[in-house]
């Protein structure tokens, strides 16, 4: 089955720019995920959906960061307007229903500020 | 509300030697727990996972953890490394029932050393 779908890989902008990234996530998954990695760091939890609903958005910067699921698919992070400290790596995942199932990853978006 | 402690940023093996790489995680309910490898510019790609049906839990690459409640740990091992055992390991926690957050722990580099 095809995987976790990101987009960009890579992307360079200024610091007060604005930057999109988009993710598809496996069929028939519920649950979308976004995290961000910084360099030398474990995976942040920024936001994590449930179907098009937000279930936890407690450490998304919302003065600048915003997302958002549509119809319970594909889903869009966007950042506006990027400071240097968000170079990082952003990592959106997707899993079935059931706390006990895995989060299946796609190979991110590195993301640099400068 | 669950976390995740892995000890030790850096581990250091030779070929054919044991690798232990140490988790211990909180958790105010019984909980998930994951072990997922990363390598160099790519997503993070499940090892194994611990569901509650068998506390030895045995994993692909010939990885294995076992999970101790008492001792809230998660450790995983591998009788013998491989050169290419070497990357970043990360361990993570999620509780039951919910939606409870993916929570992962800072991570742990592992170099296979000739």
């Amino acid at each position: 089955e095809a995987g976790v779908a990101q987009s960009p890989r890579y992307k360079i902008i200024e610091k007060r720019q604005s930057v999109a990234f988009w993710c598809n996530p496996i069929s028939g998954h519920a649950t979308l995920y976004w995290y961000q990695q910084i360099l030398g760091q474990g995976p942040k939890l920024l936001i994590q959906f449930q179907n098009n609903g937000v279930v936890d958005d407690s450490q998304l910067p919302k003065d600048r960061f915003s997302a958002e699921r549509l119809k319970g698919v594909d889903s869009t992070l966007k950042i506006q307007p990027a400071k240097l400290e968000d170079s990082a790596v952003y990592l959106c995942a997707s899993s079935p229903p059931g706390g006990e199932t895995e989060a299946f990853f796609g190979q991110g978006t590195r993301l640099t500020v400068v | 509300a669950q976390s995740v402690t892995q000890l030790g940023s850096h581990v250091s093996v030779s070929e054919g030697a044991l690798v232990l790489l140490r988790c211990n995680y909180s958790s105010s309910v019984p909980p998930y727990l994951f072990w997922y490898v990363q390598y160099p510019n790519q997503g993070l790609q499940l090892l194994l996972k611990y569901t509650s049906a068998a506390t030895l839990v045995k994993g692909i690459n010939g990885f294995e953890a076992e999970f101790k409640k008492s001792e809230t740990s998660f450790h995983l091992t591998k009788p013998s490394a491989h050169m290419s055992d070497a990357a970043e390991y990360f361990c993570a926690v999620r509780g039951s029932g919910g939606y409870n957050k993916l929570i992962f722990g800072a991570g742990t580099r592992l170099a296979v050393h000739p």
